[in-house]
């Protein structure tokens, strides 16, 4: 089974700071890797993902994302937060050789940038 | 690429009442998904299409659900005699290729709040 894990419910930064949104992750063969951001009601919007090759993934807006395979996380990051990167971020994760394509959704983590 | 289309945007029913959602997805995607969120929660699977056919669907997908794609194009969803813990957002998602590293294209949803 895959699973995944965002242990903060909220992070809260100032602009201009730097942002971090956890993502820890399970599967039993490859993992492929996704980041979305919903705004309020809105469907979610891919931002990046992680499939092989380099452990850093740039993505849109800014964002990028570091795997780390040793400790199975993903984590989101963005060198300097906007007011406008306010939303509910989830990361998601796909088993490359299970049966099936479905993703499977961490509970989501909403960023708070406060100006 | 017009993206993904649901309709309705919002759905408000009497609990015991059936409700039938639509989703087009983007038109060359032949992988399409339907996902239920409740406020504050991750995106949960439902079922997915390989084109017309039905390939996977969750143990959420009580026998009051029930979905279709029967020409390979737009999907529908039905939910008969609703209950109050129906009340979500529904997503639709269509994605083009059947390999693992490609995102889902979410439509904006479809809120359903049963009274």
């Amino acid at each position: 089974a895959q699973s995944v894990a965002q242990p903060e419910d909220q992070v809260n930064v100032a602009e201009g700071n730097p942002l971090t949104v956890k993502c820890t992750y399970s599967v039993s063969g490859n993992p492929y890797l996704f980041w979305y951001v919903q705004y309020p009601n809105r469907g979610l919007q891919f931002l990046l993902k992680y499939i092989t090759g380099d452990n850093l993934v740039k993505g849109s807006y800014g964002f990028e994302a570091e795997f780390n395979k040793s400790q199975t996380s993903f984590h989101l990051k963005k060198p300097s937060a906007l007011v406008s990167d306010s939303a509910l971020y989830f990361c998601a994760v796909r088993d490359g050789v299970a049966a099936g394509n479905k993703l499977t959704f961490g509970g989501g983590t909403r960023v708070l940038v406060k100006p | 690429d017009t993206g993904v289309s649901q309709d309705p945007r919002h759905k408000i029913t009497k609990r015991g009442q059936n409700v039938t959602f639509r989703c087009d997805p983007i038109s060359e995607h032949n992988r399409l998904y339907w996902y239920r969120q409740t406020l504050g929660q991750g995106p949960e699977f439902l079922t997915y299409f390989q084109n017309e056919a039905q390939l996977e669907k969750s143990r959420l997908l009580s026998d009051r659900f029930s979905a279709e794609r029967p020409k390979g194009s737009f999907s529908t969803l039905e939910i008969q005699r609703t209950e109050q813990g129906d009340s979500a957002m529904y997503l639709c998602a269509s994605s083009p290729s059947t390999g693992p590293n490609s995102p889902l294209h979410f439509g904006n949803g479809t809120r359903l709040t049963v009274t």
